[in-house]
């Protein structure tokens, strides 16, 4: 079954410094999207990416989608104490059902 | 626009009772979906509703668990005799129209559920 597997399971950087979390699927896709989970909170919507895209960008993040590798990246410059929190991949072919990975628990020290 | 709002946010109940989450979507917005958070792992999907119908429950438990979307109020998951291994975050989810690849769902706070 299709399931987006995010890597690493836990990433700790300083202030200032940019965090580079990855995902992979197995089966083809429509589109990805990533989102982020405070502690305790529920999901935001960070950015979706299209299956005919390669690269997207929102404020400090960028997104890159590698169809033939079936991985995406997440990448947030400049990052901040505030970026804390678990970042999860969830991939969608089409309609109404998204599989979510496990995620990547992002730890930003001040 | 308020956004989608789940209650209670924290729920306790003991071994066998009946457990009751509810979901109220955003504003224009008849597409809801539930799904589970264990500790430590990612959202599985359960089920998805349009309004007064079930379109898609693969994801939920056969037994136990069931899910409405009624005309008039909001989406309610029941969990009936729960068990201690039902203890998890339940996250509402809803979109304004099934739209192809494009949706973006918008979820809820979330309902965690302790059984004790």
């Amino acid at each position: 079954s299709q399931q987006g597997e995010e890597d690493p399971q836990a990433l700790s950087i300083q202030e200032g410094e940019n965090a580079t979390m990855n995902c992979s699927y197995k089966t083809s896709i429509n589109n990805l999207q990533w989102y982020r989970q405070n502690s305790g909170r529920g999901l935001v919507h960070l950015i979706l990416i299209r299956s005919n895209e390669r690269e997207k960008h929102s404020g400090r993040l960028r997104v890159t989608l590698d169809t033939s590798k079936k991985s995406s990246s997440l990448l947030i410059t400049a990052s901040r104490a505030a970026d804390t929190a678990s970042y999860f991949c969830a991939t969608s072919r089409g309609g109404f059902k998204t599989i979510f990975g496990a995620g990547t628990r992002l730890f930003v020290k001040a | 626009n308020a956004g989608v709002m789940q209650n209670p946010r924290h729920l306790v109940r003991r071994r066998g009772q009946e457990a009751r989450l509810r979901c109220s979507p955003m504003k224009g917005h008849s597409h809801v979906y539930w799904y589970r958070q264990l500790p430590e792992e990612g959202l599985k999907f359960m089920v998805y509703l349009q309004k007064e119908n079930i379109i898609d429950e693969s994801g939920m438990p056969k037994e136990r668990f069931s899910a409405e979307f009624p005309k008039e109020g909001p989406s309610i998951l029941r969990i009936q005799q729960v068990v201690r291994g039902d203890s998890a975050a339940y996250f509402c989810a809803s979109s304004i129209e099934l739209a192809g690849a494009l949706d973006e769902q918008y979820f809820g706070p979330g309902t965690r559920l302790t059984v004790t």
